[in-house]
């Protein structure tokens, strides 16, 4: 099994509608991570987290809100969906250590 | 701000030619540089990590430098394979962010043509 998954995998929605990904990993990492990836631009991050009680903006905050159930599990939401928030969303982990490890995507399309 | 930016965009080249993958960042305060490839539909796939402290790195057929006072760095693939068609990311690791947060480049689009 995979160390970090995502679901859904792919998602289509409506403008207004409120949608939740989610993000489980079994790597024991404290610290979790989501980040957006647009055609070009790389991926921004939108919000980590170090532990369950902590949690932290990143560059691309305004529109989500995310929750940390357990060490294990990531959750990002979008209270009310909007196009421009169509992209591919990633969950990463990792510990103290340098580098993250990567969950395989969730494709949102918000029509 | 820390910027990263990868130039090009895309490449094409013919299979055994020699990879050279560009990426620069505006604020040579960092803790390290990895190099990641992405394959349509999954995640990110690290390829190469290095830390500020060292100049370059090497698997297989992989090849990173690290110029950390120009703001460079630079991913050699060696005697190129269709299988290597993927994108290739670049991120730092800014010692003003707190917590091996990533800045990202926007990638660089390889094909390799058999």
């Amino acid at each position: 099994d995979a160390d970090v998954t995502q679901t859904p995998r792919n998602r289509i929605t409506k403008t207004g509608k409120r949608i939740m990904l989610e993000c489980s990993q079994t790597k024991g990492h404290d610290r979790m991570y989501w980040y957006r990836q647009d055609p070009g631009l790389g991926l921004r991050l939108i919000y980590y987290s170090f532990d369950v009680k902590d949690i932290n903006k990143g560059e691309i905050s305004d529109g989500y809100s995310v929750s940390r159930q357990a060490q294990a599990k990531f959750s990002l939401s979008l209270e009310s969906a909007i196009p421009n928030q169509t992209a591919l969303y990633f969950c990463a982990t990792s510990d103290l250590s340098p580098g993250q490890a990567f969950g395989p995507g969730t494709r949102l399309t918000v029509l | 701000k820390q910027e990263v930016t990868q130039i090009p965009a895309a490449l094409s080249v013919p299979e055994g030619e020699n990879l050279v993958l560009n990426c620069s960042f505006t604020d040579s305060a960092i803790y390290n540089l990895q190099w990641f490839r992405q394959d349509p539909g999954k995640g990110l796939t690290s390829l190469l990590l290095i830390q500020s402290s060292q100049r370059e790195q090497t698997s297989g057929r992989l090849n990173a430098s690290l110029d950390k006072s120009s703001g460079r760095s630079t991913l050699y693939i060696a005697a190129s394979q269709p299988g290597d068609s993927a994108t290739y990311l670049c991120a730092v690791n800014p010692i003003k962010a707190a917590g091996n947060k990533l800045t990202f480049g926007g990638g660089t689009r390889v094909l390799v043509k058999p």
